[in-house]
């Protein structure tokens, strides 16, 4: 079956630790994965994308075709990254929706 | 940029009742439209997906239904609410690189 994993419901860390959230995906053709994020009180909204291959607020993501992994890091966390993050994979060979994992909550502790 | 208006914001319904989402999308034209609902632990689950006017992919069996009567226009209702239809109900619109924009959502408790 095609999904997305996140194994993590909460992760909580101290400001300026390093923060890994997980993401685990099922799908037998070729991914393309996102990662989106919901602050609070704001819209769920895009946070990267694994083919930009782009660092935002100091998050990257790489894609592990062997691990079928696609975790979202950063080096230096900070409070204002307290938030719902969310690992998202674009089905094509069901007409190219979109389907997300269970979400992490991330807390930055001071 | 593409803009979702959803309404109404919050909805507090008693069982049986009939159910009526709306969203609408500014911005975009022939937008894949969808239809989530967010639970606490069980992250945000596909229930509908449109990528035209009157195509709708339902994706689970449950007791609601959508509809798409116009380019982007996509609506969501029940004929009778059950408790288990409580929950967080966030439209979403896909055009292009898909990347989706998402509305402010719906609150919508069954009592």
């Amino acid at each position: 079956a095609q999904r997305v994993t996140q194994p993590e419901k909460l992760l909580s860390v101290f400001k300026g630790a390093p923060v890994e959230l997980k993401c685990n995906y099922s799908y037998s053709g070729s991914p393309e994965l996102f990662w989106y994020v919901q602050y609070s009180r704001q819209r769920l909204q895009l946070l990267l994308r694994h083919i930009s291959r782009e660092s935002i607020k100091g998050f990257t993501a790489d894609l592990n075709k062997g691990e079928t992994s696609f975790h979202l890091k950063k080096p230096f966390a900070q409070e204002e990254d307290s938030a719902m993050y969310y690992c998202a994979l674009v089905l094509y060979n069901q007409g190219g929706k979109l389907i997300f994992g269970q979400g992490t909550e991330l807390s930055v502790k001071p | 940029s593409q803009t979702i208006h959803q309404w109404p914001a919050t909805l507090v319904q008693p069982v049986g009742s009939p159910l009526s989402l709306e969203c609408t999308v500014e911005g975009t034209s022939n937008p894949n439209l969808y239809w989530y609902r967010q639970a606490a632990g069980r992250g945000l689950q596909l229930l509908f997906y449109s990528v035209g006017i009157g195509q709708i992919s339902s994706e689970v069996p449950q007791n609601l239904s959508a509809s798409r009567p116009q380019d982007r226009q996509f609506i969501l209702s029940s004929k009778k609410l059950l408790l288990s239809d409580s929950g967080f109900y966030l439209c979403a619109s896909g055009a292009g690189a898909n990347v989706l924009t998402f509305g402010a959502g719906s609150r919508l408790t069954v009592l």
